[in-house]
């Protein structure tokens, strides 16, 4: 079993819709981060948590430390989200483990 | 701050070569990341350096794989001699302490 698990692998929204992709984690973690990364490739850092929320712009980011369980919303969703949106554990030492991400296409 | 700045950004090289990716991390960030990005495998940390000293290369496949980081500024990820499988995406990235990290552009690998 895989230590950061991400669902769905895959999801296809329209336009406007709000979508959510959940990470778990079975190991002990001092912060989550989400990222993106873009047909181009590069990757960006998008949040950064270790407990509560966090909000920027259309993204909401939350996390239960003890459930061991993240969530990333995205409201009125656009094409331009479309994206691979990765959640990545730092367990201690400074070390990210990844989940295998989820490939969001927005159509409009 | 131009970020974290890899080179090349694409390498295609014939099996057996040695190939040398750089790493230039951003300035006064003290801990450098060495990642390799696959289809099959998702992202995977080969190894990391804190304060220039490697600290955890547990992730560094076979003894073909080398890193080093002389300075502050620079660090490279060395295979000899590379094989087909080698054949990622390869990310350098730099954070100033245990937080953010900031990714560079990547090096796409292509050994035939």
């Amino acid at each position: 079993k895989n230590e950061v698990e991400q669902s769905p692998q895959n999801l296809t929204a329209q336009e406007g819709e709000f979508i959510t992709i959940n990470c778990s984690y079975s190991v002990g973690i001092s912060a989550l981060h989400w990222l993106q990364q873009h047909p181009g490739g590069g990757i960006v850092s998008l949040f950064m948590l270790s407990s509560g929320k966090k909000k920027h712009g259309r993204l909401i980011a939350t996390i239960n430390i003890q459930e061991k369980h993240s969530s990333l919303h995205i409201t009125a969703s656009h094409p331009r989200d479309s994206a691979v949106y990765i959640c990545a554990v730092l367990s201690y030492g400074n070390k990210l483990v990844f989940g295998a991400g989820t490939i969001l296409r927005v159509k409009s | 701050d131009a970020g974290v700045i890899q080179s090349p950004r694409h390498e295609v090289t014939e099996m057996g070569q040695e190939v040398t990716l750089r790493c230039k991390p951003i300035s006064g960030h003290n801990s450098l990341f060495w990642y390799r990005q696959t289809m099959m495998r998702g992202l995977e940390l080969l190894i990391y350096f804190n304060n220039n000293v490697p600290i955890d290369d547990s992730g560094m496949p076979e003894d073909r794989f080398s890193a080093k980081m002389p300075n502050a500024s620079f660090s490279t990820l060395k295979i000899q001699p590379s094989e087909p499988r080698d054949s990622a995406v390869y990310f350098c990235a730099s954070t100033p302490g245990p937080g953010e990290q900031y990714f560079g552009p990547g090096t796409r690998l292509t050994v035939t």
